[in-house]
């Protein structure tokens, strides 16, 4: 059965700690992405990446790091540098970038307190 | 860089009555994509739209792509609670940077 997977579903962390989200998929697509969502809002790109052990920043970068040793996996780190990290994650993947759809996985919902 | 603009933000209507949301680019769009995201859910992509002036359909959902490539539209024909969610519209960002969403639009469905 394929598809993306997101792991925790919900997540709380204390102020001050880093914490790293979880995205896994085996779609075998070769771009994915991590976009943030807040209430009411739409999706902001915070990174992408088109291939193993290239990505680039996205729109709202800052506070954020990711990292792409494995196709299959794409997990990102929200440092204790990002100021308002509560929100909800979502994790998309697709066959390449530009044009072809994004399938998402089901989000993480971050809660920073 | 791109902009993606949707209105209304939010619509609401009674049970039966038609909606409409619509999408409009900075810049013009190889493509634009469409996407349904269900209150506590994830977006899930519905239709994509290529050609310049393209219509189609999927059961009670009508998609229009503008003539300039600029612009989009959705319509939903007699909407049902099913239909409740947020759409999105999203066209490909400048160089390579994958998909720039707009904000959505909100739909309401009163019973």
């Amino acid at each position: 059965d394929g598809g993306i997977t997101q792991s925790p579903k919900y997540l709380f962390r204390k102020e001050g700690q880093n914490v790293t989200l979880s995205c896994e998929q085996n779609l075998n697509h070769d771009a994915m992405y991590w976009y943030r969502q807040d209430p009411g809002q739409g999706l902001r790109l915070i990174y992408y990446s088109q291939i193993v052990n290239d990505f680039q920043k996205g729109d709202i970068a800052e506070g954020y790091s990711v990292s792409r040793e494995k196709k299959e996996s794409f997990p990102l780190t929200v440092t204790s540098a990002q100021k308002n990290p509560t929100a909800f994650y979502l994790c998309a993947s697709s066959i390449g970038l530009a044009g072809p759809e994004q399938y998402f996985g089901p989000g993480t919902r971050l809660t920073v307190t | 860089g791109q902009q993606v603009m949707q209105i209304p933000q939010y619509q609401h209507v009674q049970e039966g009555e038609d909606f409409t949301t619509y999408c409009n680019s900075s810049t013009t769009l190889s493509n634009i994509q469409w996407y349904k995201q269900r209150p506590g859910g994830h977006p899930v992509f519905l239709i994509q739209l290529v050609k310049s002036g393209e219509v189609k359909k999927q059961k009670r959902l009508t998609f229009q792509f503008g003539e300039a490539k600029k612009n989009s539209s959705l319509h939903i024909t007699a909407t049902q609670t099913t239909d409740v969610g947020t759409y999105f519209c999203a066209g490909p960002g400048g160089g390579a940077d994958g998909l720039t969403f707009g904000k959505g639009t909100h739909l309401i469905i009163q019973p």
